[in-house]
């Protein structure tokens, strides 16, 4: 099976720069994914990474290191609207390719 | 295109209650799945389906039906609802060679 390890808050200003974790163990790596969530909202995907290194879309960011099971979302230039939960999700190689999602990370921005 | 649609948006049950959620999509997507979410849970996978008339479960099954007789729907049945089952669910849908999942908007179910 798959397990995965974040936060369960961050907080953080506007303007400022924050980085969310996410540890996994799984039987086989695939992929990473980074969805967000807005209060009664449904989730919603953010990034993708399969390979080593920094995936960049606008202000988000996403990062994987696979020697170390370990993957972060980064968010630049912080905006209120940011303020929702985000969850990793891991895709293990083999079997379903179903993901299995992280039990996500509240981020809070302050004004 | 209205990708994933759920119906209905809000339930409540009495204990015993049996029901239907109904998910659809409209993507031509061959992966479907089930998902419920309670607080500070995450998204736990109860059922899921790689193409019509393939279903498999998923980490919380019991107490959960599922069938896929087309691509585009994927009913998920509540056999005997109980308290436990209060939760919100949402169906996801995604294209086997592609990385995102695409979310409907949940059903938030109350069961007393």
């Amino acid at each position: 099976g798959q397990s995965l390890e974040q936060p369960s808050e961050v907080t953080a200003v506007e303007g400022a720069i924050v980085q969310i974790n996410c540890t996994y163990q799984t039987s086989g790596f695939y992929g990473l994914s980074w969805y967000q969530q807005h209060d009664g909202g449904a989730p919603t995907f953010l990034s993708y990474n399969a390979l080593d290194g920094l995936e960049e879309t606008g202000r988000f960011s996403s990062f994987l290191s696979r020697s170390d099971s370990y993957g972060y979302l980064l968010l630049q230039e912080l905006q209120m609207k940011d303020s929702a939960s985000y969850f990793c999700a891991v895709r293990a190689s083999g079997g379903s390719y179903i993901p299995t999602f992280g039990r996500g990370t509240s981020l809070i921005v302050h004004p | 295109n209205a990708g994933v649609t759920q119906t209905p948006k809000f339930q409540v049950l009495k204990t015993g209650q049996s029901m239907t959620l109904q998910c659809a999509q409209d993507m031509n997507h061959e992966y479907m799945s089930w998902y419920r979410q309670d607080p500070g849970m995450g998204l736990r996978l109860i059922h899921y389906s790689v193409g019509a008339g393939i279903t498999d479960q998923g980490e919380v099954p019991n107490g959960y039906n599922v069938s896929r007789s087309t691509t585009e729907d994927f009913p998920l049945r509540l056999l005997s609802a109980a308290p436990s089952q209060t939760s919100v669910y949402f169906c996801a849908s995604w294209g086997g060679g592609a990385d995102t999942q695409y979310f409907g908007p949940g059903t938030r179910l109350t069961v007393l």
